[in-house]
């Protein structure tokens, strides 16, 4: 069974700082997806990728596939980004379809 | 605005009781899903529909049982539940199945069992 494990838990930052979160992730996969959930539950899809990088607005998403680790960057870091932030990949093979998610990043923006 | 609506968001009920948790989506996709999340647990996948047949049971107690009428449809009903199935039950579509189509998710439904 893939595991896919993230760092750090929990996350407090200054409002304006740069924050990185990290996945990494034990077998091959073919796309990796970064969500956000706030308070209330609802999640929202982030980031959907399979290689390098990608952009938008202050956030940005980055995979190596060969190292098996994603890390999803925030610049210019707001109070509105205040939510857990969740990995979570799509193994090959039988059941690729399935999810398999991280235990998620909580992180916590102070103004 | 996510286009995946469930009802209702919040739900305490008995261990004795029959309720039914209900996902319906706008965005034309042929996929559904049923997720279960703990506290401190990692997103837990239950059910998976593709064009209203059921591809996937995770191995989910047959006191949850789910129900897919149509490929914008997607019912979860519960009886006799445990107070250990408290916990958010969020709903999610994509447009087929694959790694390659992005999930959309629900706002969750908050159920709680006493």
């Amino acid at each position: 069974k893939n595991e896919v494990e993230q760092s750090p838990q929990n996350l407090t930052a200054q409002e304006g700082e740069f924050i990185t979160i990290n996945c990494s992730y034990s077998v091959g996969i073919s796309a990796l997806h970064w969500l956000q959930q706030h308070p209330g539950g609802g999640i929202v899809s982030l980031f959907m990728l399979s290689s390098g990088k990608k952009k938008h607005g202050r956030l940005i998403a980055t995979i190596n596939i060969q190292e098996k680790h994603s890390s999803l960057h925030i610049t210019a870091s707001h109070p509105r980004d205040s939510a857990v932030y969740i990995c979570a990949v799509t193994t090959v093979g039988a059941g690729s379809y399935q999810l398999t998610f991280g235990k998620g990043t909580k992180l916590s923006v102070i103004p | 605005e996510t286009g995946v609506t469930q009802t209702p968001r919040h739900l305490v009920m008995g261990m004795t009781n029959k309720k039914s948790l209900k996902c319906e989506q706008h965005l034309g996709h042929n996929a559904m899903y049923w997720y279960k999340q703990s506290a401190k647990k990692p997103l837990e996948l239950m059910f998976v529909y593709n064009f209203k047949e059921q591809t996937e049971n995770n191995s989910v107690p047959s006191r949850f049982s789910p129900e897919c009428p149509n490929s914008s449809h997607l019912f979860l009903h519960l009886h006799t539940l445990q107070p250990e199935d408290s916990a958010l039950y969020l709903c999610a579509s994509s447009q087929d199945l694959g790694g390659s189509y992005e999930q959309y998710f629900g706002p969750g439904t908050r159920l709680t069992v006493t």
